[in-house]
């Protein structure tokens, strides 16, 4: 079992639906939770991150950590198709550990 | 700040052949990382220098693959002999705070494809 699991997608939504992006992980010493946004033929960048459990908004995009359930979410409000990218999430322990990615296709 | 640059964007080599990417970090970084990327395996960390030094070689998949840092903006990943099993995109990232570093900066990667 991998540390840190993602459904590969693709997940296709219309344009202006909300995106539920999810992850689960099973190492109990993550404190820091990322999401990484990948452009097609393009490096990761940071998008969020998150300490321990909670939600953090930064504009459409909202993080959410459930630590007794071990679960990462991400939500896109309003999504455009510009936001069709992969979404990487991450958890921090002594190193990044990777989430194999969920490809977001929003379609006009 | 021209952000991570990686060079050669493309490689297509034949196998047996070797390889060499090469990786110019974010001035003033200290830490640098080499990813492999796949569809199958998704991102994985092949190797990270601190300060020039490399500290972590365990996600170096064999004697094949070398990496170096001769000085603080410059870093190399060669690949000798190339096999078609390390086709993939190879990414170079850099970070001021190292492993512990939430936010890494990702060049924008080599397309690497072995016949």
């Amino acid at each position: 079992q991998k540390e840190v699991e993602q459904d590969p997608g693709p997940l296709s939504v219309p344009e202006g639906a909300i995106v539920s992006l999810n992850c689960t992980y099973s190492n109990s010493a993550f404190q820091y939770f990322m999401w990484y946004r990948q452009y097609s033929r393009k490096g990761p960048e940071l998008l969020m991150y998150t300490y321990s459990s909670g939600n953090k908004e930064d504009g459409r995009f909202t993080a959410q950590v459930d630590k007794s359930s071990k679960y990462i979410s991400l939500f896109i409000r309003d999504s455009q198709p510009s936001d069709s990218a992969t979404y990487l999430c991450a958890g921090l322990d002594y190193q990044l550990i990777w989430g194999a990615g969920t490809k977001l296709i929003i379609k006009p | 700040d021209a952000g991570v640059i990686q060079s050669p964007r493309h490689e297509v080599t034949e196998m047996g052949q070797e390889v060499t990417l090469r990786c110019k970090p974010i001035s003033g970084h200290d830490y640098l990382f080499w990813y492999r990327q796949t569809m199958m395996r998704g991102l994985e960390l092949l190797i990270y220098f601190n300060n020039n030094v490399p500290i972590d070689d365990s996600g170096m998949p064999e004697d094949r693959f070398s990496a170096k840092m001769p000085n603080a903006s410059f870093s190399t990943l060669k690949i000798q002999p190339s096999e078609p099993r390390d086709s993939a995109v190879y990414f170079c990232a850099s970070s001021l705070g190292g492993l512990s570093s939430y936010e890494q900066y990702f060049g924008p990667g080599t397309r690497l494809t072995v016949t």
